[in-house]
């Protein structure tokens, strides 16, 4: 079946710092991916996408690359805020599918 | 403003008694469903429906209901709830499936303690 495995946290950074979450999948076929971000107290919200191979997601500064021969999607950001901390996830959606399979989530916190 | 409405957004409740939490979206999606949220569990999906009166068990369905009687709402019954369903749940919704997907919708979330 399909699965998501995204690095534990928690992560702690300083403002400024680069951050990077890992994330490698397994699926059939050609899935798209997404991460998806939680703020305290929210529901999720979609941070970036990629549907097919090499693609490149971007966003309020995040990035991550769709990269089919290592099964990942990296997320990554050159200079937190503050207001990044949140918690991550990365998810998965098959080509012939409505469903969203999510990894377990990384929260990241940012100090100033 | 296009948007999925949860309610309530936290709920306290007994073993047993029956207790239903709502889902509305205005933004005319085909597909809707439910996950629970748990630590180091990320999102786990309780049930899902593609379309009005079709619906289907996700990967943790023990314990709970559904209905998708009209397009815009998807409520979530747990007719006995106990102890190990005490969670944070999300509904959510979106439309089209692979490359013409559009992003998931999610709710508020309920926070739900069963005592």
């Amino acid at each position: 079946g399909n699965s998501v495995t995204q690095m534990e946290g928690p992560v702690t950074l300083s403002e400024e710092a680069f951050l990077t979450i890992n994330c490698t999948y397994t699926a059939t076929g050609y899935p798209s991916l997404f991460w998806y971000v939680q703020y305290p107290g929210e529901g999720l919200q979609l941070l970036l996408k990629a549907t097919k191979a090499d693609d490149k997601g971007s966003n309020k500064g995040f990035e991550a690359t769709y990269r089919k021969e290592t099964t990942s999607f990296h997320l990554e950001k050159g200079s937190v805020q503050v207001s990044d901390s949140a918690v991550y996830f990365c998810a998965l959606s098959p080509s012939n599918d409505y469903k969203l399979s999510f990894g377990a989530g990384t929260t990241v916190t940012v100090r100033a | 403003e296009a948007q999925v409405t949860q309610n309530p957004r936290y709920l306290i409740t007994v073993t047993g008694k029956k207790l239903t939490v709502t889902c509305s979206q205005n933004m005319n999606h085909e597909y809707m469903s439910w996950y629970r949220q748990d630590p180091g569990l990320g999102l786990r999906q309780i049930y899902y429906s593609m379309n009005v009166e079709v619906t289907d068990k996700g990967d943790v369905p023990e314990g709970y209901k559904v209905s998708r009687k009209e397009k815009r709402n998807f409520p979530l019954i747990l007719e006995s709830p106990s102890p190990n369903q005490t969670s944070l749940y999300f509904c959510a919704s979106s439309f089209g499936q692979g490359p013409r997907r559009t992003e998931a919708f999610f709710g508020q979330g309920t926070r739900l303690t069963v005592v």
